[in-house]
């Protein structure tokens, strides 16, 4: 069983809607990920979290905004998606951001934009 | 050039095979390596950390080449459970922190 939980696992949404993925370790683990994995492409890193504090943001859109209450959970605040934004969205967490810490992913949380 | 490049496959072996894949990088001053499985629709798993001495779990053996920028993992005695996709991960230091980057993932099928 994983120790990195997402919900929910399927969500299916309009342009239009607002909707928010979640994600929590169990792990103890310092330092949080969202990623994106789209079909044929390979995981694309979206936003990193140490500390509770948002340190990398790779040029993602303003529609997708996350939020880190504390170091056990993490939500990606979805609103005014596109088509192109229908994926699987993976969160991931590591102890901290050592270069030989390995990250544990959660079982994603697979999107469709209608 | 990608950063990181895989053959993405599919390797289609019988069972019992050994089989090997690499992953070629391009940034040389990447510093830690990683392989992950990944099963159809589901999440990539750790599988091991490639250690620049090179390190064994079992049937499985992770490998580094520094000098030509590649990591392979040999697979032995292939069951039908290791059917899946194979993702390598590089990490390296940047202005920002450390990043870590994926490849496609090479699909493997073990057949009867």
């Amino acid at each position: 069983e994983t120790g990195v939980t997402q919900t929910p696992r399927h969500l299916v949404m309009g342009m239009t809607n607002k909707k928010s993925l979640k994600c929590e370790q169990h792990l103890g683990h310092n330092a949080m990920y969202w990623y994106k994995q789209s079909a044929k492409k390979p995981l694309e890193l979206m936003f990193v979290y140490s500390l509770e504090e948002r340190v990398e943001n790779n040029s993602v859109p303003s529609r997708f905004s996350p939020e880190c209450p504390n170091s056990s959970h993490l939500f990606l605040h979805l609103h005014t998606l596109q088509p192109e934004d229908s994926a699987l969205y993976l969160c991931a967490s590591s102890q901290d951001r050592g270069l030989d810490q390995p990250q544990h992913f959660g079982d994603g949380t697979r999107l469709s934009i209608l | 050039r990608k950063e990181v490049e895989q053959d993405p496959g599919p390797f289609n072996v019988p069972e019992g095979a050994t089989v090997a894949f690499n992953c070629t990088y391009s940034n040389s001053a990447s510093q830690s390596f990683f392989w992950y499985r990944q099963d159809c629709r589901k999440e990539p798993k750790l599988l091991m950390s490639v250690y620049s001495s090179g390190n064994e779990d079992g049937r499985f053996t992770a490998q580094l080449n520094r000098a030509s920028q590649y990591i392979s993992l040999l697979i032995r005695d292939s069951k039908l459970s290791d059917s899946a996709t194979y993702l390598c991960a590089v990490n390296l230091l940047t202005g920002g922190g450390n990043k870590l980057t994926f490849g496609t993932g090479t699909q493997l099928k073990v057949e009867l």
